[in-house]
């Protein structure tokens, strides 16, 4: 069985601040693990994935992730928050072609 | 590529009612997911299909819920006697045979609101 724990589901940070938005997995296969983005009102956008090649993981708008088996995490982190950062994020375990896991995502505020 | 679309995008309704969604995956997708979203809550799997096939069904999915994918192109979902309890974002997403690709594509969502 699969599941997906996120820690704090509110996260509110300074423009330019330090995002880190927590991820914890459980799986007994080795993981694919996926971070999403939801705007209000949308569709869900894939910001990064990882897939057993390189545990650092860089995806769109600045974001990366890193997976460490040892501590069963994927947090998601951005070096300077920007207002247009502020959204839902999702962290999902699963394999792309079969059903994913999602957590209950953590919702990210930038103030100026 | 066009992306994932779903139709409509808002519905509202009244109790008891039936209501039909599509979704139109990418074109050369041959796998198609649906998930539920409730506020405040991340999506839960319902079901998908590989073409035509349906491959697997949640528990979510009651008997007043049926999916079809005839042509193994767009799908449909259908939900029969609707409840309150199923006011939510229902979400549809593609991903591709190759399983290098390991990555679902999510359309804008059908919102549902039942009165």
């Amino acid at each position: 069985a699969q599941s997906v724990t996120q820690l704090g589901s509110h996260v509110s940070v300074s423009e330019g601040a330090l995002v880190l938005l927590r991820c914890n997995y459980s799986s007994s296969v080795p993981p694919y693990l996926f971070w999403y983005v939801q705007y209000p009102n949308q569709g869900l956008q894939l910001l990064l994935k990882y897939t057993s090649a390189a545990t650092l993981v860089k995806g769109i708008n600045g974001f990366e992730a890193e997976f460490k088996k040892s501590e069963t995490s994927f947090h998601l982190t951005k070096p300077s928050a920007h207002m247009s950062d502020a959204a839902e994020y999702f962290c999902a375990v699963g394999r792309g072609y079969n059903k994913l896991i999602f957590g209950a995502g953590t919702r990210l505020a930038v103030h100026p | 590529d066009t992306g994932v679309s779903q139709d409509p995008r808002h519905k509202i309704t009244k109790r008891g009612q039936n209501v039909t969604f599509r979704c139109d995956p990418i074109s050369e997708h041959n796998r198609l997911y649906w998930y539920r979203q409730t506020l405040g809550q991340g999506p839960e799997f319902l079901t998908y299909f590989q073409n035509e096939a349906q491959l697997e069904k949640s528990r979510l999915l009651s008997d007043r819920f049926s999916a079809e994918r005839p042509k193994g192109s767009f799908s449909t979902l259908e939900i029969q006697r609707t409840e309150q309890g199923d006011s939510a974002m229902y979400l549809c997403a593609s991903s591709s045979q190759d399983r290098s690709q390991e990555t679902q594509y999510f359309g804008p969502g059908t919102r549902l609101l039942v009165l």
